[in-house]
């Protein structure tokens, strides 16, 4: 099994910050991951898959990188609507998700 | 355009069983597989196993044998999850999403288990 380790597990940041999330793999993954954003009381939304591209109508400020193990999602000036929490995922050997990492307002 | 639609929340009894449905609309239904999650109260996200729309074999992830069954109505478009035999700890929101890089989720059925 994959274990995909987030962090951190929280960031309190103000609007208009740049963030920069982590996804770290056991294993390698190739470019098999996607980041999910999740709002409360939401159905999980897909922003990047492949690692570094955006999914359909997802706006230029989020930023996927990285292969193999070591991964980075970057929101670029947070927006009201971007606190949420994060999860990434790979699909490289069958399915498996990170803890999520919680963006919180300051 | 792509819907998955799951059925309502369910409120059981230990020991009791519960079906949830996925009813895929906007694409053809075999082209993707269907994954099942689940989202336990205030946790992260657990990936079930799936179903193969082509064929109805289902793969299920350690610590979803047993009291877990996929299935498929492929006339209409469906998946089921069917879980017997439950416990508290089942509880939690249970999601459908379309294979390949769950681009498409149904909007969650909370199945909660109490005495």
């Amino acid at each position: 099994e994959i274990v995909l380790t987030q962090s951190p597990a929280t960031l309190s940041l103000s609007p208009g910050e740049r963030v920069t999330l982590s996804c770290r793999a056991s294993q390698s993954v190739s470019s098999s991951l996607t980041w999910y954003q999740q709002k409360p009381g939401q159905t999980p939304r897909l922003l990047i898959y492949d690692a570094s591209t955006r999914a359909t109508g997802i706006p230029a400020r989020f930023t996927g990188s990285g292969s193999g193990t070591d991964f980075t999602l970057s929101i670029n000036g947070l927006e009201p609507e971007d606190f949420a929490v994060y999860y990434c995922h790979q699909n490289r050997i069958l399915h498996s998700f990170g803890g999520g990492t919680k963006v919180e307002i300051k | 355009q792509v819907q998955m639609v799951q059925s309502g929340s369910e409120l059981k009894r230990p020991g009791a069983s519960v079906k949830i449905s996925c009813k895929a609309s906007g694409y053809t239904f075999s082209t993707f597989g269907i994954n099942w999650l689940r989202q336990a109260p205030g946790q992260g996200l657990e990936w079930m196993g799936w179903i193969d729309t082509k064929n109805g074999k289902p793969l299920y992830v350690q610590g979803f044998t047993g009291r877990f069954v996929f299935s498929l109505d492929i006339p209409v478009t469906t998946a089921y999850l069917e879980i017997s035999s439950l416990k508290s700890e089942d509880s939690g929101l249970y999601y459908c999403a379309r294979s390949g890089n769950f681009d498409y989720w149904g909007q969650g059925t909370l199945v909660t288990v109490s005495s």
